[in-house]
């Protein structure tokens, strides 16, 4: 089984719909991150998180949300999905040492 | 702020050749640099990362990178490319401007190796 589990791999949604991107990990660690994956721009953070009282926005948070439900768990919302948020969508652990990242496999979300 | 750049969308090699992946930072203060990977349909793998020591760092399936810090640079080398070596590759600096550990990711390059 994988150490990061991102649900669902692929969504198609339609514009203003709610969607929730979920990933758990199995490594134990307390950092968890958020970043979209657009050609030509790399990956960019939305959201990461200390621990579960700790989230903070990365450089690209504004459209989404997120929820740290417990230390292996951090989800994040679209509250009202546009197209231009259509993209790859990873999620990403690390220890306590910070420096290596451990990703998921990815969402493919695309909104029409 | 702390940033690299990957100058190459694309770099091709064949086979058996030497390979570089260029990327070059900017950073206030000694640089925490890294290189992943990313193979199609996966999500991004650690390949190595330097921090302080030699200059010359060796990591997964191979692959160095060299630091430079007259040129402020960390390209990525392999002296014999495989096809299976063929992925995106990305480069990234520790965000030093926090006290949470983050990282900041190039552009990334996508390596295509011939037979």
């Amino acid at each position: 089984d994988a150490d990061v589990t991102q649900t669902p791999r692929n969504r198609i949604t339609k514009t203003g719909k709610r969607i929730m991107l979920e990933c758990s990990q199995t490594k134990g660690h307390d950092r968890m991150y958020w970043y979209r994956q657009d050609p030509g721009l790399g990956l960019r953070l939305i959201y990461y998180s200390f621990d579960v009282k700790d989230i903070n926005k990365g450089e690209i948070s504004d459209g989404y949300s997120v929820s740290r439900q417990a230390q292996a768990k951090f989800s994040l919302s679209l509250e009202s999905a546009i197209p231009n948020q259509t993209a790859l969508y990873f999620c990403a652990t690390a220890g306590s040492g910070g420096d290596i990242q451990y990703f998921g496999a990815g969402t493919r979300l695309s909104v029409l | 702020a702390q940033s690299v750049a990957q100058p190459e969308d694309q770099v091709n090699v064949a086979e058996g050749n030497p390979l570089t992946v260029k990327c070059t930072y900017s950073v206030s203060g000694n640089p925490y640099l890294f290189w992943y990977v990313q193979y199609p349909n996966r999500g991004l793998q650690f390949l190595l990362k330097y921090i302080t020591g030699d200059n010359l760092v060796k990591g997964s399936y191979g692959f160095e990178a060299e630091f430079n810090k007259s040129q402020t640079s960390f390209h990525l080398k392999k002296p014999s490319a495989l096809v299976s070596d063929s992925a995106l590759y990305f480069c990234a600096v520790r965000d030093m401007n926090t006290g949470f550990q983050k990282l900041v990711f190039g552009t990334g390059t996508r390596l295509l190796v011939s037979p």
